[in-house]
């Protein structure tokens, strides 16, 4: 399945680099979403974009930074990580029915980072 | 306090067995409930979905879950595993009044042995 993809698959960089993830869905959709997966925790919501605009920004620290220029494209920019940011960072892609608890969501492969 | 719980965190079976994977939740009021697998290097696929009528829904490869209103449970099941089920299973929640934000269970690391 090619609906959501995400690139690169994995990225090892130090703490002072800058680096960008890519996602990009083929689905028509309207709403984009970041997740962050750290091993023996949930899966945690990091940014919530729906039709281009941020609507939800879960406390996330500075260093991680999205950007949504189209309904088709997502980044999350990153800069001065800390190694504790390693994770399995996730994309996904929903219709985009604001407010409906229904609108399921679809997700990519993720990117492994790596914080050294 | 975790708003989504599954308890069992590794299951390991034997091919043929039944599988049942707990998932509860403390939120009250309308909620929507989710199972997604996510298999070994592979993405976070839906399993299947409940959002309102019979509270026994059938989902793909056999799946099926049972949504328990007075338990706040949505238990996923399936009568005879295969060791191609071998993966991790996440249960998630929407409310009603907090649009698509899905908040996820621990997930449950599930190994079927041949």
């Amino acid at each position: 399945e090619t609906g959501v993809t995400q690139t690169p698959r994995h990225l090892v960089m130090g703490m002072t680099n800058k680096k960008s993830l890519k996602c990009e869905q083929h689905l028509g959709h309207n709403a984009m979403y970041w997740y962050k997966q750290s091993a023996k925790k949930p899966l945690e919501l990091m940014f919530v974009y729906n039709f281009k605009e941020q609507t939800e920004n879960n406390s996330v620290p500075s260093r991680f930074s999205p950007e949504c220029p189209n309904s088709s494209h997502l980044f999350l920019h990153l800069h001065t990580l800390q190694p504790e940011d390693s994770a399995l960072y996730l994309c996904a892609s929903s219709q985009g029915l604001a407010g409906v608890g229904t609108d399921t969501q679809y997700f990519g492969p993720g990117t492994r980072l790596t914080v050294l | 306090a975790q708003s989504v719980s599954q308890h069992n965190h590794h299951v390991i079976l034997s091919e043929a067995a039944s599988l049942e994977l707990g998932c509860n939740y403390s939120y009250g009021g309308t909620v929507n409930l989710f199972w997604y697998v996510q298999y070994p290097g592979q993405h976070l696929q839906l399993l299947l979905k409940y959002f309102s009528g019979d509270p026994l829904v059938k989902g793909i490869k056999g799946f099926e879950a049972e949504f328990i209103k007075s338990k706040f449970s949505f238990n996923l099941r399936k009568p005879s595993v295969q060791w191609s089920d071998t993966a991790e299973y996440f249960c998630a929640v929407t409310r009603s009044n907090s649009g698509s934000r899905l908040t996820f269970g621990e997930g449950t690391q599930l190994t079927v042995n041949p």
